[in-house]
């Protein structure tokens, strides 16, 4: 079955740490976006990237970082620099980086910082 | 800057009935895409639709179908004798100069 995965769905930890978001994918797509949702807003996106080893700032990027060593791979680190990181965190793939291609989403971690 | 507008926060209907979820867009570009994602209580996105901005044909896809008008900048949902399985958070997104904006989506609910 090719997907998206996260894990882990639920994630708690304390002020103060950095937390790394994992995302895998089994699609062979060539490009992958974390974005961020909280309740009653859309999606908000956070990086992407179109190609191994290369990555692009979204549009709420601070507090956050990334990496793309592996195209099956895209964690994200959530930074003590990041000032509300209690939110739904959801990975996207798609098969080039067009933003107009459809985006298959992962099922999604739920971050919580006390 | 482009902006996506739902501005239903949350519908209630009962099962059968026919339900319309509204989207309104505002963009300056001349080519772009709209999205329609659906997001059910286990968290990932679906992909539903993509339209491009040339293309104003309404489409039809089963139960579902999408009204697209330029005129209005509008591009609204339709759910034909709607299920308990459409409960779920409906998205709109628009696509254009290399940015896909959201709307902040409109919860569905079907009671049975």
């Amino acid at each position: 079955d090719g997907g998206i995965t996260q894990s882990p769905k639920y994630l708690f930890r304390k002020e103060g740490q950095n937390v790394t978001l994992s995302c895998e994918q089994n699609l062979n797509h060539d490009a992958m976006y974390w974005y961020r949702q909280d309740p009653g807003q859309g999606l908000r996106l956070i990086y992407y990237s179109q190609i191994v080893n290369d990555f692009q700032k979204g549009d709420i990027a601070e507090g956050y970082s990334v990496s793309r060593e592996k195209k099956e791979s895209f964690p994200l680190t959530v930074t003590s620099a990041q000032k509300n990181p209690t939110a739904f965190y959801l990975c996207a793939s798609s098969i080039e980086g067009q933003g107009f291609d459809e985006q298959y989403f992962g099922p999604g971690t739920r971050l919580t910082v006390t | 800057a482009q902006k996506v507008t739902q501005a239903q926060t949350e519908i209630s209907v009962v099962e059968k009935e026919d339900v319309t979820l509204d989207c309104v867009y505002e963009t300056r570009d001349t080519t772009y895409y709209l999205f329609w994602y659906k997001q059910p209580p286990s968290g990932e996105l679906v992909f539903l639709i993509r339209r491009n901005s040339f293309d104003e044909q309404n489409e039809i896809s089963g139960r579902y179908s999408w009204n697209f008008q330029k005129s209005t900048s509008s591009f609204n949902f339709t759910i034909t004798a709607s299920q308990v399985v459409d409960s779920a958070v409906y998205f709109c997104a628009l696509y254009g100069r290399r940015a896909l904006t959201f709307g902040s989506g409109t919860r569905l609910q079907v009671q049975p």
